[in-house]
């Protein structure tokens, strides 16, 4: 089967780094997106890879290993707003997305 | 422009009512979604549409549930005698397309929050 694994919730500090981690087992692989979804709200995009290595976007950052099927997002600078849900998710052979549980994000001032 | 636009927002029904939800798209994107998200859980896919291409039902947890979609515009997700357990958001997604392209954000709506009572 296919599965994607995330930690259920990170508590961080306010100004510091936090590295949220998942790995997946797809049938094929076609790209990971991370996603952010405050709560009660929808998901909104943050990033994506499709080849191995880091991709910066400001103070987020996500990293890729196809060959370990892992993936981290980087969150630098802690921001209370950044607290949030963060959902992992794999595009499968057939372009379909397969979605983790999410890590809960806690932001302590 | 607009983006994703779900209605309704809420939704409390009784159980063995069926109910309609509505998704309009981004203007332009091909691909459209359904997912449901239950309380403090992930998504999880429902159904899928790619342009003119007979929709991908694999998610679909039961024959109760049902969804089309008018070309490449409004779709609707029905759900036939609800049960309790349907009790979710449900979540609609756009992309310019569903393949083929080495990047297609899925933007998504509001949701709808169903409750069965």
């Amino acid at each position: 089967g296919q599965n994607i694994d995330q930690p259920t919730e990170m508590t961080a500090t306010e100004g510091a780094i936090v590295q949220i981690n998942c790995t997946y087992q797809t049938s094929g692989f076609n790209g990971l997106f991370w996603y952010q979804q405050h709560a009660g709200e929808a998901p909104t995009f943050l990033s994506y890879n499709v080849l191995d290595g880091l991709e910066e976007k400001g103070r987020f950052s996500s990293f890729l290993s196809r060959s370990k099927g892992y993936s981290y997002l980087l969150l630098k600078e802690l921001q209370m707003k950044d607290s949030a849900s963060y959902l992992c998710a794999v595009r499968d052979s057939n372009y379909q997305l397969i979605w983790g549980a999410g890590t809960k994000l806690i932001i302590k001032p | 422009g607009a983006g994703v636009s779900q209605s309704p927002s809420n939704k409390v029904t009784e159980k063995g009512k069926d109910v309609e939800l509505r998704c309009d798209p981004i203007s332009g994107h091909t691909a459209l979604y359904w997912y449901r998200q239950r309380l403090g859980q992930g998504l999880e896919f429902l159904i899928y549409f790619q342009g003119n291409s007979a929709p991908d039902k694999s998610g679909l947890p039961s024959d109760r549930f049902s969804a089309e979609r008018t070309g490449e515009s409004v779709s609707t997700l029905t759900i036939q005698r609800t049960q309790q357990e349907d009790s979710a958001v449900y979540l609609c997604a756009s992309s310019l397309s569903g393949e083929n392209l080495s990047y297609n954000e899925q933007f998504f709506g509001p949701g709808t929050r169903l409750t069965v009572l």
